[in-house]
Formats: structure tokens, sequence, C-alpha cells
């Protein structure tokens, strides 16, 4: 089992760009949830994914859209990339019937780079 | 809207001595509890987690954490820290029928000879 996957690991843009992030989910698992974490900060709630549609939606802006895949896989775009949306991005994934009750189990990250 | 604070930025112990990590979380009712562990360059890995029942929660590589209603708290422990322990450490609160899991914002361990 290759756990969740993300590509890519490393990413530098420019501001004003667009940059589209990719996760493959764990076997079994049907729900992606995406985390923006800042240098030094916790994981943020950026939203989930569940049955190809956005089920729940944290504190980001529309800048931050998502995308599920039939075979459960995501993507996470942001548009007009500015300075402050450099971070790590992590993508969890789980079983999606019982809410934030079930294990998220976490991807290594794409480090965002935005200069 | 639920919350965690980690109020230890940076936490220094000697290899072998015992560890306890702060954690206290802010909702009206029975949350669920997480911690996970990051080590530089990794994603998180789910220690323990407290759904309900026995408030004494067992996790992996020699982990435990207690739930204390009256505190709001799930402190984090550990009886002998081993080097490889070094890591940074988050406490996590998720609610009931709703996705979202709210982090703190992190305790670093560091483990010295």
């Amino acid at each position: 089992d290759a756990g969740v996957t993300q590509s890519p690991t490393h990413l530098i843009k420019t501001r004003g760009q667009q940059v589209t992030l990719r996760c493959s989910p764990k076997s079994g698992h049907d729900t992606v949830s995406w985390y923006q974490q800042a240098l030094g900060q916790g994981p943020q709630f950026i939203f989930q994914y569940y049955e190809e549609e956005e089920r729940q939606r944290g504190n980001f802006p529309d800048r931050f859209s998502g995308h599920q895949f039939p075979n459960y896989s995501s993507e996470l775009n942001v548009n007009a990339l500015l300075l402050g949306d450099s971070a790590l991005y992590l993508c969890a994934s789980s079983l999606g019937s019982r809410g934030s009750g079930d294990e998220q189990f976490f991807g290594p990250g794409t480090r965002l780079t935005v200069l | 809207a639920q919350s965690v604070t980690q109020p230890d930025i940076h936490i220094t112990v000697s290899e072998g001595a015992s560890l306890e990590l702060r954690c206290n979380y802010s909702y009206g009712a029975t949350p669920y509890l997480f911690w996970y562990v990051q080590s530089p360059g990794q994603g998180l890995q789910l220690l323990l987690k407290y759904f309900s029942g026995d408030t004494l929660v067992q996790g992996i590589k020699g982990f435990e954490a207690e739930f204390k209603r009256s505190q709001s708290s799930f402190n984090l422990r550990k009886p002998s820290v081993h080097w490889s322990d070094a890591a940074e450490y988050f406490c996590a609160v998720g609610v009931r029928g709703y996705q979202k899991v709210t982090f703190g914002t992190g305790t670093k361990l560091q483990v010295i000879p």
C-alpha cells in the first residue's frame, strides 16, 4: 500500500501565476482533505472532497479551488498566487462516512514557494 | 467554532526523561481529539485519538493522552523519551458530524543526550 501520495514535491512560482497540486489517496479511501501549513504554524483546513463534491470549506478565498476524480484522486488549484500562499500543502485521505471522526492519513506534502 | 491551544512552542527534555505536552481545546460539546507527530520534511502521523469512552488513550510509540473534560485538556505523555522522538507535535480537534479538523500551532520537541 503506497499510502497517500502527492505531486510535485516542490514547486516554485511567481506572483500572479496559477498552480495545480495533485493527491492520490490511500487505497480504499474515498475522501480527500487539503490543508495549508505555513512555516511555524499548524495545518489549516482548506476544504474536503467526497463523492466528487466539495463537502466543507475552511476560511480560504475562492482563489483556492479543487476537484475530485472518479478514482478519488484530487487536485488543488490556486489562482493569482500571492507571496502569502507560500506554504506546505498537505493532502489527507480518509473514509468519508464519519465526518471528522475518521482517521486522516497524510501525504508528505507539496512545498510551494511564491516569488 | 472549535479551537486548540498548545501553550508550549518549544520543549527540551533529556533522553530517558518523562514528557508531557499540553493541549487545551475550546468546544461546547465533546469533541474528537487527536495528537499528530511531524518529522522534518514529512507529513503528519497519527499518534492517538479520542472519540469517547475511556479518557486515557494509548497510542503508538509508547505515547498516551488523557482527556479531562473539566479542564478542556488533552495532554500527551510519554514516560521515557527517546532521541528519535524529536519532532513537532500537533494537537487537533474535530467536531462530530463535520469534516473540518482544527490544529494547534504545534510544540517542537528537542531531545538532548
